[in-house]
């Protein structure tokens, strides 16, 4: 089945770490760009970052820049975002989805939240 | 950075009825750029038309894009219950950043 799975969300103080993860499976992951996008509660979608199919490349958006980093284990079918230095305006649900062609994102994962608060 | 501005914010109609949203760009795109969502709350955005005027697999054909150069029309042609969602237009042009519309929120009366 072809899917992505995120993990790792939860409850985190502002100025501390998370890393979330999402598990790709049905296809070969190592073809495709991913990406994160984010929700923020009663907001609209939010590209946040991208990595190329082989790792090699990775963009952020200006918001998180310099705070978050994206990677991925080709062997484990699986791509990570560490979150560093979180703020409240980061509380948001993670989504995970995969890059077609460098044009649009075709399979979404059911997303993750990741909630900063003291 | 291309910014989207997508109109009317909310649209409210019938079961039946023929739903139009726009979307506008604040430079022009290669149709090919053009990228729009379905989202349902609790539930994963759904990519709905690519390429300003492909339908995605599954989708069906009272969905439907259009559109060219910095305006885009997603249209619904006859609005069953289960569309109620906000809908996003999204631009790629190859390279980041990527940026999504504001959203349009399709109400069923």
């Amino acid at each position: 089945q072809v899917q992505l799975v995120e993990s790792g969300g939860g409850v985190v103080q502002p100025g501390r770490s998370l890393r979330l993860s999402c598990a790709a499976s049905g296809f070969t992951f190592s073809d495709y760009g991913m990406h994160w996008v984010r929700q923020a509660p009663g907001k609209g979608l939010e590209w946040v970052a991208l990595i190329w199919h082989d790792g090699s490349s990775q963009y952020y958006a200006d918001s998180v820049k310099g705070r978050f980093s994206i990677s991925r284990d080709n062997s484990k079918n699986t791509q990570y975002l560490q979150m560093n230095s979180l703020r409240a305006e980061d509380t948001a649900v993670y989504y995970c989805t995969r890059d077609i062609r460098s044009k649009y994102f075709d399979l979404w994962g059911r997303g993750t939240l990741v909630t900063v608060s003291s | 950075e291309i910014v989207l501005t997508q109109s009317p914010g909310t649209l409210s109609l019938s079961p039946g009825e023929r739903a139009t949203l726009s979307c506008r760009a604040s430079q022009s795109l290669s149709s090919s750029s053009l990228a729009w969502y379905q989202k349902k709350p609790g539930q994963a955005p759904r990519l709905l038309i690519y390429g300003a005027s492909s339908r995605a697999t599954g989708i069906p054909d009272r969905f439907s894009g259009s559109g060219s150069g910095t305006d885009f029309t997603l249209t619904i042609s006859r609005l069953e219950p289960e569309d109620l969602a906000v809908y996003y237009c999204q631009q790629y042009v190859g390279s980041p950043p990527i940026t999504f519309g504001g959203g349009t929120k399709v109400e069923i009366k």
